[in-house]
């Protein structure tokens, strides 16, 4: 069972507009929810992170917004950038620390 | 660099060899994480350790596959009697045991490759 889905395989933005990517879940017991980077032969890097006790958490063109009772969360770019262009993976942390991921959105960032 | 470290970044086999793959995870990490990951897959998760303590395994692990940690530090991935659906890259990871935010330190994986 997919418990982290990611269902837009791809996106593309124009650069200075806003990004947005969305991820929904099954299992209301995760307590973190964290969106990770991931560039061709690298391993992912992680981006931005949110509690399940809060809804929103900024950090500079990042934000990530979670929506309990929708099971579902979304990362927000703005403004976008190409070099943000890259593959972003969802991930939820269970009660034994591992993280599950999603299937990844490709984000391309046109100029 | 005191990231997280993998070797080798590419191994090719012919099927029915074994491979080995290590990793070593920042210093301070507790926690290390083995992830496999295919074409136009997320990471899936295969196993981790706390210390030296195996203590969770995916079902996705099946018994050709066996993992160590025999001093709480690096660890190592055995594949043994490869096939070629073991083609996939392998991630490794570390962290604190419940870090603040719960993220993993990824390293840039080992890229299998079964012929």
């Amino acid at each position: 069972d997919q418990q982290v889905k990611q269902n837009s395989p791809s996106l593309s933005v124009q650069e200075g507009r806003i990004s947005i990517l969305n991820c929904d879940y099954t299992n209301s017991m995760f307590d973190y929810f964290l969106w990770y980077k991931k560039y061709p032969a690298e391993g992912p890097t992680f981006l931005i992170s949110i509690s399940s006790i809060k809804d929103k958490n900024e950090d500079g063109r990042f934000t990530v917004f979670l929506n309990k009772s929708a099971k579902h969360l979304s990362l927000h770019i703005v403004p976008s950038q190409p070099g943000d262009s890259a593959v972003y993976f969802c991930a939820a942390r269970g009660n034994t620390g591992k993280l599950i991921f999603g299937q990844g959105t490709t984000l391309q960032v046109k100029p | 660099d005191t990231g997280v470290s993998q070797d080798p970044r590419h191994k090719i086999t012919k099927r029915g060899q074994n491979v080995t793959f290590r990793c070593d995870p920042i210093s301070e990490h507790n926690r290390l994480y083995w992830y496999r990951q295919t074409l136009g897959q997320g990471p899936e998760f295969l196993t981790y350790f706390q210390n030296e303590a195996q203590l969770e395994k995916s079902r996705l692990l099946s018994d050709r596959f066996s993992a160590e940690r025999p001093k709480g530090s690096f660890s190592t991935l055995e594949i043994q009697r490869t096939e070629q659906g073991d083609s996939a890259m392998y991630l490794c990871a570390s962290s604190l045991f419940r870090g603040p935010v719960g993220e993993l330190f990824f390293g840039e994986g080992s890229r299998l490759t079964v012929l």
